[in-house]
């Protein structure tokens, strides 16, 4: 079955640029009919949708992020990936990478989560 | 685009139901009957257990029921059992390819 696995630094330093990676197994991301999305979780907080994007490499951001945000896709990999510039404290956040279906609307895949630390 | 708005805490002894509301504006869950729940156990990643405002994946109990008046949408669970304590969040699609999320709504089993 299709497995999402997310990877990356867990310690970014104030003002450079988060990057993660999300590999996407047991299917491929050229799949049609499925966004590829970035989600994070601030500690003991609620969910906030970073963004996602398509295969064709069409992508979509939260408009609160938009200025920091940028996802891409390497569909000769099979992985999606995350950068978010200029972070603050405030970007702590666990990481999922999540697929939303685009005919149903909702999240039917995620992967288990990466917590990413900004300090110095 | 503002969070959805969830109670941040719901309790009920086993067996009781229970409602979590979700409420949006006319932009959100008003507009569009895309209204999708998720639970999340401590240290997990979300799970769906509704879609499309009322529709239960293969594999959800049908203790589990969404409905949606207006700009709110709540999800029921009936027949509540220990294993259904973990936080619930609300999610709607708000147009323009923009997704929203609700705070959260931690369920206490008595």
């Amino acid at each position: 079955q299709v497995q999402l696995q997310e990877s990356g630094p867990g310690l970014v330093k104030p003002s450079q640029t988060l990057s993660l990676t999300c590999t996407v197994s047991g299917g491929s991301i050229r799949s049609g009919g499925y966004y590829w999305a970035w989600i994070r979780q601030h500690p003991g907080k609620g969910l906030e949708w970073v963004g996602y994007i398509y295969f064709t490499g069409s992508a979509y951001y939260n408009p609160s992020l938009k200025s920091r945000v940028s996802i891409s896709v390497d569909t000769s990999k099979n992985h999606f990936s995350l950068n978010l510039s200029s972070v603050t404290a405030a970007d702590t956040a666990v990481y999922y990478c999540a697929r939303y279906i685009d005919a149903d609307w909702f999240f039917d895949l995620w992967g288990r989560g990466t917590l990413v630390t900004v300090s110095s | 685009q503002s969070a959805l708005t969830q109670p941040a805490s719901v309790s009920g002894s086993p067996g009781q139901s229970i409602t979590i509301s979700c409420s949006g504006t006319s932009s959100d869950v008003g507009s569009y009957n895309l209204v999708s729940w998720y639970q999340q156990y401590p240290g997990k990643a979300p799970q769906v257990m509704i879609y499309e405002g009322s529709q239960r994946p293969s594999g959800v109990s049908h203790r589990f029921s969404g409905s949606k008046s207006g700009n709110t949408a709540s999800l029921t669970i009936s027949g509540l059992q220990a294993e259904d304590e973990a936080d619930y969040f609300c999610c709607s699609y708000a147009g323009n390819n923009i997704v929203v999320f609700g705070g959260g709504t931690k369920v206490t089993v008595l």
